[in-house]
């Protein structure tokens, strides 16, 4: 049961445009979510998150927007940059208790120069 | 302040042997959290540790364990090693709850490979 999908694996984009990236969840019980980045060879590293209680948090290039009612998410990158071309999975916490992270499968992006 | 270490970054084992990986987390954070990742499968959790007790634990066989020590150091270890188990293996630790701060500080992961 993947609680937390990214349906897309791969997405080219022209350096300078828009990068979208989206993830949807089924479970209504998570209230913050977090986008990770990931070059080969290395560990995932944190660019972005949103509590449940936000529709939208920006952090420079990076926005997150959060639809609750339709149980999705997406990570907008303004402008893409050639550097941006990694791994990018984004992650769901029902931050209480437990405190289990539940990842998505990933999208690779690649941003053509 | 140094990041999350993992020893060893690379190892190749047989199958049917047994392998041990090392984490050490972040200093001050009491959280550690075990990860594989496949292609295509996305960061497959493992395990969490939070003071020395398994507080989190996900759909893996019993082959696959963990531990956490009192430094907050863990380590995993998988017995009776198959083809498929072939991966990364990364670990994060956090603060939480500590701190309501929820990102996870990943290491460079252990590529394991089983011949």
């Amino acid at each position: 049961d993947q609680q937390v999908k990214q349906n897309s694996p791969s997405l080219s984009v022209q350096e300078g445009r828009i990068s979208i990236l989206n993830c949807d969840y089924t479970n209504s019980m998570f209230d913050y979510f977090l986008w990770y980045k990931k070059y080969p060879a290395e560990g995932p590293t944190f660019l972005i998150s949103i509590s449940s209680i936000k529709d939208k948090n920006e952090d420079g290039r990076f926005t997150v927007f959060l639809n609750k009612s339709a149980k999705h998410l997406s990570l907008h990158i303004v402008p893409s940059q050639p550097g941006d071309s990694a791994v990018y999975f984004c992650a769901a916490l029902v931050a209480s208790g437990t405190y289990k992270y539940i990842f998505g499968t990933g999208t690779r992006l690649k941003v053509l120069a | 302040k140094a990041g999350v270490t993992q020893t060893p970054r690379y190892l190749i084992k047989t199958r049917g042997q047994q392998v041990t990986l090392s984490c050490s987390p972040i200093s001050g954070h009491r959280s550690v959290s075990w990860y594989q990742q496949t292609p295509g499968q996305g960061l497959q959790f493992l395990f969490e540790y939070f003071s020395e007790t398994q507080r989190n634990k996900g759909n893996f066989p019993g082959r696959f364990s963990g531990r956490q020590f009192s430094n907050s150091r863990s380590e995993m270890n998988v017995s009776t090693l198959e083809l498929g188990d072939s991966a990364l293996y990364l670990c994060a630790s956090s603060q939480i709850p500590d701190r309501a701060n929820y990102e996870q500080y990943f290491g460079p992961g252990t590529r394991l490979t089983v011949t």
